[in-house]
């Protein structure tokens, strides 16, 4: 099974910030990756797919880019409704698996 | 704009089964996957499976290998996820999710609690 491995695991930043996150999959997924947020008690929401085409609706302050085996996840200026839990996710093979997750929280 | 909505909270004894229900509104089971995740309290996402009904095929996660049962029913466009035997560690909010070919998981339901206790 491929390994999905997010880091941080949590990230302490203000609003405005530039926040980068990154993903490393255990062996080539080419571009199949995702990437979800997560509030308490919340389901979670599609960001990003194919590893950098935004999701409809989503702000242009998240972009998403990578091939093969590292990714990341940037929010270009942290807003305060960015303040949650990020997932990577990868497909491959009839094969889906997330990441661990990184909390983004209030420095 | 696509919707899915889940049945209610469960709590099952160990050695239970559960089924928990995912249903589709504002388009229809045929024009996706669905998709099983779980999420037990402060944990992570885990994927369980999906399953085609275009095809009847299902695919699950190795851990959940013969335990776990994902249906539909196209004539009310339902979902169905059963786990059998439970146990304390499958705890946890149970999720369906849809994806349009390999475009992420673009549609969630509100999630199921499903609590194992005896």
């Amino acid at each position: 099974d491929i390994q999905m491995t997010q880091s941080p695991s949590t990230l302490s930043a203000s609003v405005g910030d530039r926040v980068t996150i990154t993903c490393r999959a255990s062996q080539s997924i080419s571009f199949w990756l995702a990437w979800y947020q997560q509030k308490p008690g919340k389901a979670p929401k599609l960001l990003i797919y194919k590893a950098s085409s935004l999701e409809t609706g989503v702000p242009s302050r998240f972009s998403g880019s990578g091939s093969g085996t590292e990714f990341t996840l940037t929010i270009s200026s942290l807003q305060p409704d960015d303040f949650a839990t990020y997932y990577c996710q990868q497909y491959n093979t009839y094969s889906w698996t997330f990441g661990q997750g990184t909390k983004v929280d209030i420095k | 704009q696509g919707q899915l909505v889940q049945s209610g909270a469960e709590v099952k004894k160990p050695g239970a089964s559960v089924k928990v229900s995912c249903k589709v509104s504002g388009y229809t089971l045929s024009e996706i996957s669905m998709h099983w995740v779980r999420q037990a309290p402060g944990k992570g996402l885990e994927w369980m499976g999906t399953s085609d009904p275009e095809d009847g095929e299902t695919i699950f996660a190795q851990k959940f290998e013969g335990r776990v049962t994902m249906t539909e029913d196209t004539s009310t466009d339902t979902a169905y996820m059963e786990l059998s035997t439970l146990r304390s560690e499958d705890t946890a909010v149970y999720f369906c999710a849809s994806a349009r070919g390999n475009d992420g998981f673009d549609i969630w339901g509100q999630g199921t609690m499903v609590t194992v206790s005896s």
